[in-house]
């Protein structure tokens, strides 16, 4: 089935500093999307990528879809303690498979 | 308009009980799925239904059974648990299959001693 993986697992940070988590699939995407779990929470839909090289923005989090569609990276710039959790990304392999296969997830934990 | 709704919240079994956990949505969406979530391992793909009445099997299907009767429904059913069971299951929807954006109910936390 399809793989993929995601890094780091755990990433402290103190608050204002600059946070990044990978997803790398050894196949080729369809899309990727982001999500967000709050300590004690259920996963919520960030963003959705479709497009190669493809960035977006929201406020402090920026998103990138890498060129040959493998990749992806979510970008906090100067993190706020709000912005603790889990960020998972979920990939639809190309050929298309109807449920997205999830990350292992990257825990970010923000010390004021 | 409530999105999509699991119970219970938390339960607790003991080794060989049978029970079902719901999950109901109310946004008509063709795609349901059930995920368990436990420490280190991520979201892990249980079964999915694509419709009513279509069913199929995830990453970890084995313990497990479920149905698609209506649309609204998606019950997970364990049918003699086991302490390996024991995790937090998240219930999701989505309108669209390859691309849809993933509704997630707000979890039911099951412990099996």
């Amino acid at each position: 089935g399809q793989q993929v993986m995601q890094i780091p697992q755990y990433q402290h940070v103190q608050e204002g500093e600059d946070f990044t988590t990978y997803c790398n699939s050894s196949t080729t995407l369809s899309n990727i999307q982001w999500y967000k779990q709050r300590p004690g929470g259920h996963p919520v839909f960030l963003i959705q990528l479709v497009k190669s090289g493809e960035v977006k923005k929201q406020k402090r989090l920026t998103f990138q879809f890498g060129e040959a569609k493998k990749n992806s990276s979510l970008h906090i710039t100067a993190t706020q303690t709000t912005d603790v959790g889990t960020y998972f990304c979920a990939v639809h392999a190309s050929g298309g498979s109807y449920i997205p296969t999830f990350g292992r997830g990257t825990s970010l934990i923000v010390h004021p | 308009n409530a999105g999509v709704t699991q119970t219970p919240k938390f339960q607790v079994l003991k080794t060989g009980q049978s029970m079902t956990l719901q999950c109901a949505q109310d946004m008509n969406h063709e795609y349901m799925s059930w995920y368990r979530q436990d420490p280190g391992m991520g979201l892990r793909l249980i079964h999915y239904s694509v419709g009513a009445g279509i069913t199929d099997q995830g990453e970890v299907p084995n313990g497990y059974n479920v149905s698609r009767s209506t649309t609204e429904d998606f019950p997970l059913r364990l049918l003699s648990a086991a302490p390996s069971q024991t995790s937090v299951y998240f219930c999701a929807s989505s309108a669209t299959g390859t691309s849809g954006t993933q509704y997630f109910g707000p979890g039911t936390r099951l412990t099996v001693l």
